[in-house]
């Protein structure tokens, strides 16, 4: 079936390391979305990425980076800058529209 | 700039009774509206969408949606609630011909009484 896979489902980091959440969608879909999900604050765009080997930063880019080298990937690095990484961390795709369709989503946890 | 406001943080309602989730917007041109509902650690599922014509729109799972321009609001319905209706409901904006991407509101926590 088609769809967004992320992976893991469940992350826990050491302050300081960086970590590497997984999207990848088989949709054929050319835009790729990464939002943080806070409880009462909906959902807030980090990166997105239009086509393969372009993104650009959203409203909370500060303490990620993001790669498209394919069309079927948006990984997404929480590295050591973000100082609250705490979060449900979502992948999304897009048609023309701007209808989304998301993932089942990342939980990440700084022990 | 373009915002969503959900005015209620959680509505509850008896099963059987119509339900209605309250969304409004701001955008500058025509917007693109767009309903959402999540599960408990789960992604986001699209429920709806209003593009352009009818300003009744219908969705997924029984809900609908009456875009009203004059109110600038969409909010969503549905007539008969059940209980498995309770979950998470987001709605979001976009102003059509834009670059911008979709503004998501704060969500609005659905609970149906058995």
């Amino acid at each position: 079936d088609g769809g967004i896979t992320q992976s893991p489902k469940y992350l826990f980091r050491k302050e300081g390391q960086n970590v590497t959440l997984s999207c990848e969608q088989n949709l054929n879909h050319d835009a790729m979305y990464w939002y943080r999900q806070d409880p009462g604050q909906g959902l807030r765009l980090i990166y997105y990425s239009q086509i393969v080997n372009d993104f650009q930063k959203g409203d909370i880019a500060e303490g990620y980076s993001v790669s498209r080298e394919k069309k079927e990937s948006f990984p997404l690095t929480v590295t050591s800058a973000q100082k609250n990484p705490t979060a449900f961390y979502l992948c999304a795709s897009s048609i023309n529209t701007g209808e989304l369709f998301f993932g089942e989503g990342s939980r990440l946890t700084v022990l | 700039a373009q915002s969503v406001a959900q005015p209620e943080d959680q509505v509850n309602v008896a099963e059987g009774n119509p339900l209605t989730v309250k969304c409004t917007y701001s955008v500058s041109g025509n917007p693109y509206l767009f309903w959402y509902v999540q599960y408990p650690n789960r992604g986001l599922q699209f429920l709806l969408k209003y593009i352009t014509g009818d300003n009744l729109v219908k969705g997924s799972y029984g809900f609908e949606a009456e875009f009203n321009k004059s109110q600038t609001s969409f909010h969503l319905k549905k007539p008969s609630a059940l209980v498995s209706d309770s979950a998470l409901y987001f709605c979001a904006v976009r102003a059509s011909g834009s670059a911008r991407q979709l503004t998501f509101g704060s969500g609005t926590q659905l609970t149906v009484l058995p």
